[in-house]
Formats: structure tokens, sequence, C-alpha cells
């Protein structure tokens, strides 16, 4: 079945520091790709998508580019700040189907 | 205004015990889902909705009975709780279907089962 690999976390950075979280994916199609963020007690809130290969989807400084040759998505920001603590989250979601199918999430902690 | 909106945020209960989720959407979404958020921040799509119409049920227990009496709500009964129901519950609403389309979450209802 369709499915969704992440790197594990935690991950901890400083602030200011280069972030990359990792995303690889299987599907039997060309599914569509999100970047969703759950900030603590909260629920997920879509950061960035990307729906056809090669796109990039970009939102507040994060960007993740859709690679078909490497089914990967990873997620990257230049400077992350201690407010971009949280829970990332990869998905994918099929041209007809009618669910996301979630990775792990990964836990970013920024240190000032 | 709250898009996705859930009571009760937070659900404390017994083994055994009958309980209910609410989920509102304002957004003029034809689409609702519920996820449940494992201990470990893992989530997975246990039903789907499109139009008041059932079409997503992902092997969950037939103890899990959802119930979407307009567009706009969809609820969730637990009947017969059990430990392992001890979850952090979304609910979530799409224009259209989730290949194409954002999903909006609600802020998720804390379920313990002791």
């Amino acid at each position: 079945g369709d499915s969704v690999t992440q790197m594990e976390g935690p991950v901890t950075l400083s602030e200011e520091a280069f972030l990359t979280i990792n995303c690889t994916y299987t599907a039997t199609g060309y599914p569509s790709l999100f970047w969703y963020v759950q900030y603590p007690g909260e629920g997920l809130q879509l950061l960035l998508k990307a729906t056809k290969a090669d796109d990039k989807g970009s939102n507040k400084g994060f960007e993740a580019t859709y690679r078909k040759e490497t089914t990967s998505f990873h997620l990257e920001k230049g400077s992350v700040q201690v407010s971009d603590s949280a829970v990332y989250f990869c998905a994918l979601s099929m041209e007809y189907g009618n669910k996301l199918v979630f990775g792990a999430g990964t836990i970013l902690r920024v240190k000032s | 205004d709250t898009a996705v909106s859930q009571t009760p945020k937070y659900l404390v209960t017994q083994m055994g015990n009958d309980k209910s989720i609410k989920c509102e959407q304002n957004l003029g979404h034809d689409t609702m889902y519920w996820y449940k958020q494992d201990s470990k921040k893992f989530l997975k799509i246990m039903f789907s909705y499109n139009n008041k119409e059932l079409i997503i049920n992902e092997t969950v227990p037939n103890r899990f009975s959802p119930k979407s009496p307009d567009k706009a709500h969809l609820n969730l009964h637990i009947n017969s709780l059990e430990l392992g129901d001890s979850a952090v519950y979304f609910c979530a609403s799409s224009r259209g279907l989730a290949g194409v389309s954002e999903q909006y979450f609600g802020p998720g209802t804390r379920l313990t089962v002791t």
C-alpha cells in the first residue's frame, strides 16, 4: 500500500540553524504531497504542498520540492526560530483517493 | 471564527462506557474525516464522509460508529470503550477529494480510558 517514511526525531537545533527533515514515499500512482505542522496542543495545519513532479511548495520560509526520481519531498528551512518548534508530518494523497497517508511525524525542538 | 470545532476537548472515562465526540465545520466543505493519533503521534485515517455518505472505513472496530446528520457535522460514537482507545481524535474537512484539496483539522479530542 501507499506509505510515507520520515526521518526519526527529535531533531534539536539552535536558533538560525539550517533545517532538513527527510521524507520519502511509496505509491502506486502519482500522489500529491504535503507537509503539515502540529504546534503543541493544537490540530494540524497545512504548511505546504506540491501536486506534481518538480513542483516546489513554500510557506513561512519552509520549502520542499517534489522529486519523482527519488520519491522524496524533503522539508528545508534556512534559519529556524524557536517558534518553529513543533511536530512536522509528511503526507501523501492519491488523485482519486480520499484520505491522507501520514508519515510518523518528526519532532523539531529549536533552542535559543 | 473557528473553522473546524470539536467537543469535548478532553474526555476521561472508564472502560466499558459509551461516549461521543462531536465535530462541526463552518467552511462549507462536503468531505469530513476522523483521524486517530496514538501516543507516538502516529496519525491514521478512520473514516471519511462525502455529502453525508460513508466512503472510507479503515478497518476500524465496529464499536466505532460515525454519524453525519448533515454536511457540516460528523460525530463519532464509541461503544464499550477499551484502554487501547486512548488517543487524540482529530476531525478534518476538505472541499472535494483529499488528493487535490487541503484538509482543515480541528483542535483534537484527547480521550483517556481508565
